[in-house]
């Protein structure tokens, strides 16, 4: 049972445009949301996180927000820039002491 | 150095050999994980060592997969007897703690043939 979903397996964008990922969740105890980017052949690296005691974080051009009755959140990015293109994962934990737990991932295709 | 290392960066074994995969994670971090991605799947957690506590090995797959941690420091993967469905990325990760963030190494590319 997939407690972190990412329904949208790839996602492209113009360039400049606004980039949308998104991610549900199961766990009500969850309380801490991460995003992570990937290049190929590289390990994750880490883009921005938000507590469940906020809706929403914002880092220069990504900015994440948090729907905890929905247990819904997402990850924007404006403007898209094509350094962007990777696949992008979400994740979540609790306690702040539990292994990350991980969706599928996005794909993100930025077009110049 | 500065990030997660882990070694070696790419390994081809045969099936029914034994494998070791090593993770330096960066010094004083507490938290350690070991995940794997399989060919067009996500991120599967597989075990997580946090201080003293004992290690949560909820994710490993089989019992023929293991793994150890030396205090806050190096960690080994263990997979005996590695089958083809064992082939994947193995990736570590080491955080202060999860509200941290984990930073994560490069991997070791399994290949059982």
């Amino acid at each position: 049972d997939q407690q972190v979903k990412q329904n949208s397996p790839s996602l492209s964008v113009q360039e400049g445009r606004i980039s949308i990922l998104n991610c549900d969740y199961t766990n009500s105890m969850f309380d801490y949301f991460l995003w992570y980017k990937k290049y190929p052949a590289e390990g994750p690296t880490f883009l921005i996180s938000i507590s469940s005691i906020k809706d929403k974080n914002e880092d220069g051009r990504f900015t994440v927000f948090l729907n905890k009755s929905a247990k819904h959140l997402s990850l924007h990015i404006v403007p898209s820039q094509p350094g962007d293109s990777a696949v992008y994962f979400c994740a979540a934990s609790y306690s702040g002491n539990t292994p990350l737990v991980f969706g599928k991932g996005t794909r993100l295709s930025v077009i110049a | 150095g500065a990030g997660v290392s882990q070694s070696p960066s790419n390994k081809v074994t045969e099936k029914g050999k034994d494998v070791e995969l090593r993770c330096d994670p960066i010094s004083g971090h507490t938290a350690l994980y070991w995940y794997r991605q399989r060919l067009g799947q996500g991120l599967e957690f597989l075990i997580y060592f946090q201080g003293n506590s004992a290690p949560d090995k909820s994710g490993l797959p089989s019992d023929r997969f293991s793994a150890e941690r030396t205090g806050e420091s190096v960690s080994t993967l263990t997979i005996q007897r590695t089958q083809q469905e064992d082939s994947a990325v193995y990736l570590c990760a080491s955080s202060l703690d999860a509200l941290h963030g984990a930073f994560f190494g490069q991997g070791t590319r399994l290949t059982v043939v």
